[in-house]
This record gives structure tokens, sequence and C-alpha cells, in this order.
């Protein structure tokens, strides 16, 4: 199995805020890595795939990038909206399996 | 517009089976890889299991390998997963995600709003 292993797991934040959550890779992805943003209660959401590609109708302030095994993903400007859980996810290989990182929750400071 | 709708989740004794189902709507089902994806309450996700659109190819995690069974129904736009002996451990709600292509590519750009499966005495 690629382990992934986010950081911070908790991150406080206010409004206005450039925010940075990292993703390491416990071996090469290549490119193959996702974001996704969670809110309680619901599904996840695509926001970056191929570790910088921003899925259609997602907002600009949102960022990826990396390759090899360290990743990150930045919020230029946090908003209201994006209080959450983020999460990566590596798709490089479907027999070694497809993996998320453990999370990390995004709060108002 | 893409939706995806788990169902057949509920309180499940220990040692016993389940079938969830996904039913899917707005778009071409059978173009597309589908995959199974779970969350344990208040823990993070857990990716389970993908098929290739045309039930082809299928690839299932470690943790529930000999256990977990995904399969679909093109003709039924219905995604299933059936579960056996199942344990405590297992309790977490389970979501159905489409793949970004019917390769698959292994991301996931639309997801249900999962069925939550409860292993319990």
């Amino acid at each position: 199995d690629i382990q992934m292993t986010q950081s911070p797991s908790t991150l406080s934040a206010s409004v206005g805020d450039r925010v940075t959550i990292t993703c390491r890779a416990s071996q090469s992805i290549s490119s193959w890595l996702a974001w996704y943003q969670q809110k309680p209660g619901k599904a996840p959401k695509l926001l970056i795939y191929q570790a910088s590609s921003l899925e259609s109708g997602v907002p600009s302030r949102f960022s990826g990038s990396g390759s090899g095994t360290e990743f990150t993903l930045t919020i230029s400007s946090l908003q209201p909206d994006d209080f959450a859980t983020y999460y990566c996810q590596q798709y490089n290989s479907y027999s070694l399996g497809l993996t998320f990182g453990g999370g990390t929750k995004v709060e108002i400071k | 517009q893409v939706q995806l709708v788990e169902s057949g989740g509920g309180v499940v004794q220990p040692g016993r089976s389940l079938r969830l189902s996904c039913a899917a709507s707005g778009f071409t089902f059978s173009s597309y890889g589908m995959h199974w994806v779970r969350q344990a309450p208040g823990k993070g996700l857990e990716w389970l299991a993908v098929i290739w659109y045309d039930g082809s190819n299928k690839y299932y995690a470690d943790s529930v390998k000999g256990r977990f069974t995904i399969s679909r129904d093109n003709s039924k736009n219905t995604l299933y997963m059936q579960i056996n002996s199942l344990r405590a451990e297992d309790t977490a709600v389970y979501y159905c995600a489409r793949d970004a292509a019917m390769g698959p590519r292994g991301f996931f750009d639309y997801w249900g709003q999962g069925t939550l499966v409860t292993v319990s005495s």
C-alpha cells in the first residue's frame, strides 16, 4: 500500500488568510493526486486532480502543486465557505490500492 | 444532472451479509468506472473497490478483499456492493462515486449522499 500523510491535522485560520496543506506519499506517485473538500454530513467534493488541475466550477483561490512524494493544496484567501475538512488521495496504481490522507480540518480562528 | 443514490444500509448483526445499491442517473452509466468508498463515524475516507465501465476489471482494497464484491448492472444503471461476514469495524457511511473516466482514472468527480451501515448485535 502507498501511505498518504497529511499535515497539519487541524488548522486554525481567519477569513482572508492564505492556507497551505501538505500531503506526503510513502513512495513516488508522479502527479496522480487529487484533493477533496468535505463538510459535515456531506459527501466529499473534488477540488483538484492530477496534482494541479482545477476541477470545473471550483474557485480559482484553490490551487495544487507538487509531484513525486510531496504535494500542497493552497487556498489563497480563505472564505467562510472554505471551513471544512480536506483530503488528499493518490491514484497511482490499482494493484497497490487507492488511498486517502488522514484529512486536515480547517477551523475558524 | 448527475445523481447517485445509495440504498441498502441499516443495522445488521455481526456475521450477516448485506447488499448495497447505487442508482445512477443523469449520465451514461455504462461509460464510467465506478467506486465504493466508506467513512467510519468521525474518521477519514477509505477506498474500497473499483469496477470498470463494462465490469471487465475489478480491484479491491486489501482490507476488504475476499469479503466484499463489487458488481454493476448497466441495463439498470445500478452499482452494487455485496458485503459478507459483517464486522463491527465495517460500521460506516458507504458512498458510491463516479470515476472521472471509463478507464477508470482513479479519482472521483461525483459522489452519492451515502448510506449508513451499522454492525451491531
